[in-house]
């Protein structure tokens, strides 16, 4: 399956720990974006990545989180601190380039819970 | 507020029947897509409409898009129960043609 790969599926913090989710884009994609979905509602932009560059970080609250697309491995979405308002399902998409007429490929999503 | 907002929030229809999601959405496009995500899921890419067309079609699913009425419809014709998931808009807007703004979903339950 060469689809968007994201892991874990189900991640369980206490409060004032770390997550970190990772997604690896489908082959041959370069451009990365994560989406937060809480539940009963649709999907939220978070951070637009290209390899070892940010693009686009306004959807993504400007403390404890943080996002890196490496020139090697897969992309991460780091939330430091994580309160009981961060459990949400979180998306990974890719695409191979930047066109409007380009879908945006999602993985399955990793699934955080707070304690 | 959301870019986009489906309607209805809920469907149930029988099995053969055809269901009619609708979104609304409140800025200029590049275009329009819409999605299905299956419980706990991610989400499958269904069909994406540009600015400057009016309908299009893939297999059972229809898509109009009326830009004077900033609305979109997806019909899904001769349903089944694997149809049964939820239905999101989401648009490409001018300036930031990367960034999907999604609508809430209309979550179709297509009894057997």
């Amino acid at each position: 399956n060469a689809g968007v790969m994201q892991n874990p599926r189900h991640l369980v913090r206490r409060r004032g720990q770390e997550a970190r989710l990772r997604c690896s884009p489908m082959k041959g994609h370069s451009h990365v974006y994560w989406y937060r979905q809480l539940p009963e509602e649709g999907l939220k932009f978070m951070v637009y990545l290209q390899k070892e560059n940010i693009i686009d970080e306004s959807g993504m609250p400007k403390e404890r989180f943080s996002a890196e697309f490496p020139k090697e491995g897969p992309s991460i979405l780091r939330i430091q601190q994580v309160v009981r308002g961060d459990s949400a399902a979180y998306f990974c998409a890719s695409s191979p380039e930047l066109r409007s007429l380009q879908p945006q490929h999602f993985g399955d999503g990793t699934r955080l819970s707070i304690l | 507020s959301q870019q986009g907002e489906e309607d209805p929030q809920a469907l149930s229809i029988q099995e053969g029947e055809n269901a009619t999601m609708n979104c609304s959405y409140k800025t200029s496009i590049n275009n329009l897509q819409w999605y299905r995500q299956n419980s706990g899921r991610g989400l499958v890419h269904l069909i994406l409409i540009r600015s400057n067309e009016r309908e299009k079609h893939s297999g059972r699913l229809r898509v109009t898009l009326d830009t004077s009425k900033k609305s979109s419809s997806l019909l899904i014709t001769a349903s089944r129960a694997a149809d049964t998931a939820s239905y999101f808009c989401a648009t490409s807007v001018m300036d930031s043609s990367y960034k999907l703004i999604f609508g809430s979903g209309t979550r179709l339950l297509v009894r057997p």
